[in-house]
């Protein structure tokens, strides 16, 4: 158990509906990622927060959106879904900012959109 | 922008066997890190081994071990004395140690299936 904790685990929803994806990071860490993983892309960087600020940005559609709250936990928005938004959506955490310790990944959402 | 390359999709092994991951990388700086992370069937995410550039000695973690050449840019896993339980998809993973804009971001390969036989 890596301590991070995701919620659902598993997603089913129907094409222009939206859904939210929870994260919780360990006790302790301040920096949450979000990562997208697909057959067809791979495992995709989205979105980095650190201490409720965004941090990076990497390949996140503008259907997407995040946000981090003051108790640290974070959660993924995606909106107007697609076919293609179908994957497995990870949440990662860590100490700090620029990853110079361990990422922790939790067990990830299954997405599906039908 | 920085890119990761597995060659590799799929590879197998003998139990106690050896087996070697091969991972290549394209960037353009100077200091940066190099990991390798396995997903199990449970998809977990795990991390195996980590290598900083700018050390030259080659990290090495209980079974695993990695050859990690900066001037061919080259990073490979070597599984020692494989194991059932080390059966997994295995990802290698590049982190710029920039921070600036990249910050905790890493860009992961496609991934290589390792099937390990009794």
């Amino acid at each position: 158990d890596s301590g991070v904790t995701q919620t659902p685990k598993h997603l089913i929803t129907a094409t222009g509906q939206r859904v939210t994806l929870r994260c919780s990071p360990r006790s302790g860490d301040l920096s949450v990622y979000w990562y997208q993983q697909s057959l067809d892309q791979g495992l995709q960087f989205l979105i980095q927060y650190y201490n409720g600020e965004e941090r990076a940005k990497g390949n996140i559609l503008e259907r997407f959106s995040a946000q981090q709250f003051p108790d640290l936990h974070s959660e993924l928005n995606l909106s107007s879904l697609e076919l293609g938004d179908s994957a497995l959506y990870f949440c990662a955490s860590s100490v700090d900012e620029a990853l110079r310790t361990e990422a922790f990944f939790g067990q990830g959402t299954r997405l599906t959109v039908v | 922008a920085q890119t990761v390359t597995q060659s590799q999709p799929e590879m197998s092994v003998q139990e106690a066997e050896t087996v070697t991951l091969s991972c290549t990388y394209d960037t353009s700086e100077s200091d940066y890190y190099l990991f390798w992370y396995k997903q199990p069937p449970s998809r977990q995410m795990i991390l195996v081994i980590r290598q900083e550039a700018y050390k030259q000695q080659n990290a090495t973690e209980n079974r695993f071990s990695v050859n990690f050449q900066k001037a061919a840019k080259s990073f490979s896993l070597k599984i020692s004395d494989s194991q059932l339980g080390d059966a997994a998809m295995y990802f290698c993973a590049y982190r710029s140690a920039d921070g600036g804009t990249s910050y905790g971001k890493l860009t992961f390969g496609q991934g290589t299936i390792l099937t390990v036989h009794p």
